[in-house]
Parts: structure tokens; sequence; C-alpha cells
């Protein structure tokens, strides 16, 4: 779970086909986990996020689901649109001080 | 928009020197957090502070201080800077002193040491 140097996973995808992206969290303890989406020179904004008494989560155009048995959540993003290219990337907060973010998956639309 | 407020933007600065990264957070926010993002690693927590009190620590070098001042407000001292503190500087915001809640990040300082 913790931050290691970055060679993201890329992800292509045509503009309106549906996006799923994967993230395999660490610890069995943590209970609350977030998807964010980083542009390029932004910082990382909020989507959606989900705890663990829940298997899944819907936004709008995103769902996230979340299997505890083998620690792994997606994000789906239903009829990718250009503006989706980004960086996109889990947290979880396993028992301590801080979240623990993924190193990220690189989504590119193609229009 | 997040509703959190950085500044400034960029900085360009020489090795030895000290800067001060500024943050306002999130309307109605108690917690601010500080990390780090340089080109080889994700985000890397320094330092959060919940209604002016120090909460937690990460791996915040002693060359680096933060505060957060009764408007809420914090800000992050960086002195005797070295190269390798070039990065991006993001502050966060959170309701909540746990983590139970999202965090809400500004669109960072971009420091570069020369």
């Amino acid at each position: 779970g913790e931050n290691v140097g970055l060679h993201l996973p890329t992800l292509s995808v045509q503009e309106g086909d549906n996006s799923i992206i994967n993230c395999a969290y660490s610890n069995s303890a943590s209970d609350y986990f977030i998807w964010y989406k980083q542009e390029s020179g932004k910082g990382p904004q909020f989507i959606i996020d989900i705890r663990s008494n829940m298997d899944k989560r819907q936004g709008q155009r995103v769902t996230v689901l979340l299997n505890k048995t083998v620690k792994h959540l997606s994000l789906q993003i239903a009829a990718t649109q250009p503006g989706d290219s980004a960086v996109y990337f889990c947290a979880e907060n396993p028992p301590g001080n801080q979240f623990y973010f993924g190193t990220g998956t690189s989504l590119t639309v193609i229009p | 928009d997040s509703g959190v407020t950085q500044t400034p933007k960029h900085l360009i600065t020489a090795t030895g020197q000290r800067v001060t990264l500024r943050c306002s957070p999130r309307s109605g926010d108690l917690s601010v957090y500080w990390y780090q993002q340089s080109l080889d690693q994700g985000l890397q927590f320094l330092i959060q502070y919940y209604n002016g009190e120090e909460r937690a620590k990460g791996n915040i070098l002693e060359r680096f201080s933060a505060q957060q001042f009764p408007d809420l407000h914090s800000e992050l001292n960086l002195s005797s800077l070295e190269l390798g503190d070039s990065a991006l500087y993001f502050c966060a915001s959170s309701v909540a002193q746990g983590l139970d809640s999202p965090l809400h990040f500004g669109n960072g300082t971009r420091l570069t040491v020369t």
C-alpha cells in the first residue's frame, strides 16, 4: 500500500466505452477507501468513497466495487469521455495515522 | 474546485534558502494535511493538524515544519533547501480528525530548488 517508484500501469479506452480501473490494497484492517483522479498540473480530485460494510457504491457515471476477500477495489467509469483522461489512484486507511495511496493507473481516452 | 487554496502555485529558489507554503482549507474543515509528491514517488504524507494542534507526523524532515493558525489556515516551512526537495507540495483538508472522511486536495505548490 505504500507508495513505490512510479511506473504507472496504463489503460487506453475508446470514447464511449466503459473503463475499469483496479486497485489491490494492502491491509485487511482498512475500513475506508477513496478513489481519486489527478489531471496533469492539478491536485488529486475526490471521485467516490466506500466503507468496508458495503460491496458497491454508485455515483454519477462511476461505480466502486469492494471485494474484501481478495483485498481488491475497482472503479468503473461508464461512457468514458476525453475529460476522463487522468491518473486514477485509490487510498486506504490502515491502522495508524495516515492514508496510504496507490501508485495509480494512467487512463487515456481515445476520441 | 475542491475549495482548498494553496499559494504560491510555483516557487523557484536556490539551495540553502527557506520558503513558506500557504494553505487555506475548505470552509468548515478542521484538519489540514501536507503531502509531498515527486516524480519518482507517489504522495508522501508529511504532517496533519487538527483544529490548531499537530495530530500526526509522517515522513517529514527536521528541516521542515508546519503550523495551523486560529483561522485554520496552515503554513509549511521548508528550510536549508536541497535539490532533492524539488517536488509538488499538496495541502488537503478534511472535516474529520481521523481517517474516515475524504481528503480534499488543493492544486499544489510546485517547488523547484536550483
